[in-house]
């Protein structure tokens, strides 16, 4: 069974940084591109970012280009996200999603439970 | 940036024909995948690459796409298809993953 468990949410000050986790197991880590998702209170889904298996290639959200930064270990099957500089409109849960990319097009065909980031003073 | 657009909501009687679409200049040309969210759940793959389904999806849930518009059926719709679903595409000119702003299916 595929599972991927996000964790290293919480409440953080406007200015501050976070660290998100997510860990796989039930299939082979390194052998997937993987992905973050986030959606606010209410609100749709937005992609934030996307790796490579081997890190060579990352995507940032252009909105979001500078702030966050996307990195996985393939060895301890782990997910990152570095978020520097949030904002109250970064307060969301974040989906930890398995990316299944080919030439033409890419989709997330396994999701995480999310974990949420509140961004309050 | 390229703006997937959804109506916000779509209300069916039970057993009917549910229509969610999806509209983009030029959609057809692009792979669009749909995704499922039921309240307080996390998002799953019901289409993907158009028409595809992933296993355990079942056949009443279709894709297609064509022109300025992809569409999401549900057939024989059901009280558990109540739920937020969501378009998304590749904008591979910005490199960027697009989604829809997301439809909430109502089951009468």
């Amino acid at each position: 069974e595929v599972k991927l468990v996000e964790s290293g949410g919480g409440l953080v000050r406007p200015g501050g940084s976070l660290r998100l986790s997510c860990v796989a197991s039930g299939f082979s880590f390194g052998g997937f591109s993987m992905s973050w998702v986030r959606q606010a209170p209410g609100k749709g889904l937005q992609w934030v970012s996307s790796i490579s298996r081997s890190s060579d290639y990352k995507a940032y959200a252009e909105a979001l280009r500078g702030r966050f930064t996307i990195s996985r270990d393939n060895t301890k099957k782990s997910l990152f996200l570095e978020m520097t500089g949030l904002r109250a409109d970064d307060t969301a849960v974040y989906f930890c999603a398995r990316d299944r990319p080919n030439s033409a097009t890419t989709y997330f065909d396994q999701w995480g439970q999310g974990t949420l980031v509140t961004v309050t003073s | 940036s390229y703006v997937l657009t959804q109506p916000p909501s779509v209300s069916v009687a039970p057993g009917e024909t549910a229509t969610i679409t999806c509209g983009a200049i030029n959609i057809g040309d692009k792979s669009v995948h749909w995704y499922q969210q039921r309240p307080g759940l996390a998002p799953i793959l019901v289409v993907y690459d158009q028409t595809a389904r992933p296993s355990g999806i079942p056949e009443r849930i279709s894709g297609s796409n064509s022109g300025n518009t992809a569409t999401l059926t549900i057939s024989g719709v059901e009280a558990a298809d109540e739920a937020d679903y969501y378009c998304q595409v590749w904008h591979t000119t910005s490199d960027q993953r697009v989604f829809g702003g997301g439809t909430k299916l109502t089951v009468l």
